[in-house]
């Protein structure tokens, strides 16, 4: 099992540009979440995905924060535009039943820095 | 409300000794609790977990302790080795949505 994928492992953008993170979550895993984590807010949860269809992203910072899963196997979380305040570690998660409490699955984080 | 990390509190312990480590949640409808650990330049790794029904549970050289009445939990980490250092979250599953949310997180250093 080659466990959560995220790509890039690190990301240095300027101010302003368009910047998209990807995540491929666990085979069979049907909720799919994304966390920001910074050293003043830890790790924040910014939205959730259940069998694809996102069900909570009162974490979205704003506007500029949009994220898709379109399939069972891929999403993306993308900014635009990114501003330097937007610099952290981002990590997508899994977790194999939508309905039940279980643990996450973290990929290894997307480092991102906006300059 | 929901926990969001400000600070990040260190626990010092020398190898061999057994450490604890606390957290205090925020829902009193949580009725899931999980403890990760995070090694620099990784994502969060489970160790434990524990139902609301319980108020304690043991693994391997871990013991989680949940004591609703005051909403908090705490991580026993039995001969404590140098591979233990990191650092360590206790989350809470909201009931309903089953969204996890992070604590703060404590960091752990273990001394040789």
């Amino acid at each position: 099992d080659a466990g959560v994928i995220q790509s890039p492992r690190h990301e240095v953008t300027e101010m302003g540009q368009e910047v998209t993170l990807r995540c491929k979550p666990i085979s069979g895993h049907n909720s799919l979440f994304w966390y920001r984590q910074t050293m003043m807010r830890g790790l924040e949860l910014l939205i959730y995905f259940n069998n694809n269809v996102p069900i909570d992203d009162s974490g979205m910072p704003e506007d500029r924060f949009s994220a898709k899963m379109p399939n069972a196997s891929f999403s993306t979380l993308k900014i635009q535009p990114s501003e330097p305040r937007d610099s952290a570690v981002y990590f997508c998660a899994s977790r194999p039943t939508p309905t039940t409490n279980e643990k996450l699955f973290f990929g290894s984080g997307t480092q991102l820095s906006v300059l | 409300g929901e926990s969001v990390g400000l600070h990040l509190p260190t626990l010092s312990v020398q190898e061999g000794d057994n450490s604890i480590i606390n957290c205090a949640y925020s829902n009193s409808a949580s009725d899931y609790f999980i403890w990760y650990k995070q090694e620099s330049g990784k994502g969060p790794q489970f160790i434990i977990d524990i139902r609301s029904n319980m108020d304690k549970r043991q693994g391997q050289r871990v013991t989680v302790l949940l004591n609703k009445t005051v909403k908090h939990l705490s991580l026993q980490i039995a001969a404590t080795q140098p591979g233990d250092s990191a650092v360590y979250f206790c989350a809470e599953n909201m009931g309903g949505g089953f969204k996890t949310i992070f604590g703060a997180g404590t960091r752990l250093f273990v001394k040789a």
